[in-house]
């Protein structure tokens, strides 16, 4: 079975500051990888994925998140936050057998202060 | 295009009663599965389905029961509410799994549902 954890479960952060939040899995197989975002009152949406090849993933406002195999850690990262990228985040994991489900972490809870 | 449509987006129940959160997708998605949100608790799995009449469990299942009829729509019923449903709801569909033949494993969200149960 896979599991995620996110290291995390609020990270305070200035305005314009870089910012890393923390995810680790647990798998004995394959594994994909996936961060969403969820902003106040809203569902999640994609941020990024990783499914094979390079390990240094970009995606979506300015994210990239690094898949490292050995530390089993897939960590998001931001060189500079605005005020808009206060939300919630979600690391998930799936494998080739999950058949369409992900395994969800607990949540990262971003604050951006000006 | 609407994407995953949740109804309705907000519930109050009583304890012992029954209801049906709706959800329908026009992506023409084979994956769909609910899940729910709690604080703290990230998302939890309670049932998917891989297509039309196939179904399982997921991390969460009782008290829940769901059936895919067609491709587009998969409900999640409620049988005989309890104050530890109270919760959001999210139903979620995707094309295909993650390193598959079709698709990326992406699943797209519906805006939600928030049950309270009294």
């Amino acid at each position: 079975a896979q599991s995620v954890t996110q290291l995390d479960s609020q990270v305070p952060v200035f305005e314009e500051a870089p910012v890393e939040l923390r995810c680790n899995y647990s798998s004995s197989v394959s594994v994909y990888l996936f961060w969403y975002v969820q902003y106040p009152n809203q569902g999640l949406q994609l941020l990024l994925k990783y499914l094979s090849g390079s390990t240094l993933v970009k995606g979506i406002n300015g994210f990239e998140a690094e898949f490292n195999k050995s530390q089993t850690s897939f960590h998001l990262r931001k060189p500079s936050v605005h005020i808009s990228d206060t939300a919630e985040y979600f690391c998930a994991v799936s494998t080739s057998s999950n058949t369409g489900k992900l395994i969800f972490g607990q949540g990262t809870t971003l604050q951006v202060k000006p | 295009n609407a994407g995953v449509t949740q109804t309705p987006k907000f519930q109050v129940l009583k304890t012992g009663q029954s209801m049906t959160l709706q959800c329908a997708q026009d992506m023409n998605h084979e994956y769909m599965s609910w899940y729910r949100q709690d604080p703290g608790m990230g998302l939890r799995l309670i049932h998917y389905s891989v297509g039309a009449g196939i179904t399982d469990q997921g991390e969460v299942p009782n008290g829940y029961n769901v059936s895919r009829s067609t491709t587009e729509d998969f409900p999640l019923r409620l049988l005989s509410a309890a104050p530890s449903q109270t919760s959001v709801y999210f139903c979620a569909s995707s094309y295909g799994v993650a390193g598959g033949l079709r698709g990326t494993g992406e699943l797209f969200f519906g805006e939600g549902s928030r049950l309270t149960v009294l």
